[in-house]
């Protein structure tokens, strides 16, 4: 069993949706949950980060980690064509990081 | 502006050569990781520095190689033993106030 399973899609959706991205994970040690944004042949960029449990906001965006169900959520609301990339998620205990196989997402005008 | 280089953006390598990828920060972060990327597998680890002068395996060390003399600076040295060495690579760094890492451009390199 993988570390962390994602979903790879891909996603389309109309611009102005609302967009669900999930990961579920196995580990119940990992504390710091992250969601990279990583458009074609770029480097991944961190979009927000929590720690633990708990809801976080940043505009159009929402990252949630439920860590007794092991599953986050990243929301994007009013989505948007510079919105399209593939989304990773990722996750640490400790020095280690664990990826997600990302999920392609495609915001069509 | 703090941020993370990597060089080349493109690498061309013929059969047998050893290859060299450049990792550059000023982030002042101690640890720093290179990974490779292929389609549909995600991010795998090659190696990783929590210090200067010390590093540790990931998980495909195999072929490759890495030395950490300065803080600032983790190159890669694809060797001619890696038998597939075609991939996107990506360098990051590790915030110490909160575990988050973050990453350089990449470098496509692409075996002739």
């Amino acid at each position: 069993q993988k570390e962390v399973e994602q979903d790879p899609g891909p996603l389309s959706v109309p611009e102005g949706a609302i967009v669900s991205l999930n990961c579920t994970y196995s580990n119940s040690a990992f504390q710091y949950f992250m969601w990279y944004r990583q458009y074609s042949r770029k480097g991944p960029e961190l979009l927000m980060y929590t720690y633990s449990s708990g809801n976080k906001e940043d505009g159009r965006f929402t990252a949630q980690v439920d860590k007794s169900s092991k599953y986050i959520s990243l929301f994007i609301r009013d989505s948007q064509p510079s919105d399209s990339a593939t989304y990773l998620c990722a996750m640490s205990a400790g020095n280690q990081f664990y990826f997600g196989t990302g999920t392609s997402l495609t915001v069509i005008p | 502006d703090g941020g993370i280089t990597q060089s080349p953006k493109y690498l061309f390598r013929k059969e047998g050569q050893n290859v060299t990828l450049s990792c550059e920060q000023n982030l002042n972060h101690d640890a720093m990781y290179w990974y490779r990327q292929d389609p549909g597998q995600g991010l795998r680890l090659i190696y990783y520095s929590q210090i200067v002068n010390d590093f540790q395996k990931g998980d495909i060390a195999e072929g490759y190689s890495v030395s950490r003399e300065k803080k600032e600076s983790f190159p890669l040295t694809v060797t001619s033993a890696q038998k597939n060495p075609t991939a996107f690579y990506l360098c990051a760094s590790r915030s110490p106030q909160a575990y988050t890492q973050y990453f350089g451009p990449g470098t496509r390199l692409t075996v002739l």
